[in-house]
């Protein structure tokens, strides 16, 4: 079955400073990778996939996210954090042969300080 | 375009009465996916719809959950009768085509059954 990990669950990073949120994942076949933000009382935006080719994706706001096929991964990233980054990130995998539903994860809470 | 059109944003409802939560999805896609989100058990998909037509509804807890799509522009899920443990954030998303196209969220219900 389809599932991704969000080993943490909350990260605390200084404004300014690199933010990695993590990701991994598993499925059966190759699958295809999303990054999801939520902010408070609000829906989940969509920040950046990854379908095929370069393992390097870049999205909204400044973050990117490298697919790892060996380390079966998918973190996201940005390298210097906002406070307005913080939010609830929420990371999701869908499997080709399976095309419509989402695996979401657990979700990681990221805190920016000033 | 105005994005995922939900309502009521807030419902309050007394045990055992009939809920129906609204979803207009953004014109074009033909795909519509209603979640539920708790702090207990995250982002749970409940059912999903293809050119009006269910899909997959294996997430739908109980009989007292039945979801609707009359037409490409709208979807309803009604809740008869409700129970406290239906309190949750009730989210509908909808993406065009399928496979690789992100979904996009509606601003979500929020629903208390006391």
């Amino acid at each position: 079955a389809q599932s991704v990990a969000q080993p943490e669950d909350q990260v605390n990073v200084a404004e300014g400073n690199p933010l990695t949120v993590k990701c991994t994942y598993s499925v059966s076949g190759n699958p295809y990778l999303f990054w999801y933000v939520q902010y408070p009382n609000r829906g989940l935006q969509f920040l950046l996939k990854y379908i095929t080719g370069d393992n390097l994706v870049k999205g909204s706001y400044g973050f990117e996210a490298e697919f790892n096929k060996s380390q079966t991964s998918f973190h996201l990233k940005k390298p210097s954090a906002l406070v307005s980054d913080s939010a609830l990130y929420f990371c999701a995998v869908r499997v080709r042969s399976n095309d419509y539903k989402l695996s979401f994860g657990a979700g990681t809470t990221v805190t920016v300080r000033a | 375009d105005a994005g995922v059109i939900q309502s009521p944003r807030h419902e309050v409802t007394e045990m055992g009465q009939e809920v129906t939560l609204r979803c207009k999805p953004i014109s074009g896609h033909n795909s519509l996916f209603w979640y539920r989100q708790t702090m207990m058990r995250g982002l749970e998909l409940l059912i999903y719809f293809n050119n009006n037509v269910p899909i997959d509804d294996s997430g739908m807890p109980e009989d007292r959950f039945s979801a609707k799509m009359p037409n490409a522009s709208f979807s309803t899920l009604k809740i008869q009768p409700s129970e406290p443990r239906d309190s949750a954030v009730y989210f509908c998303a909808s993406s065009l085509g399928r496979g690789t196209n992100e979904q996009y969220f509606g601003p979500g219900t929020r629903l208390t059954v006391t």
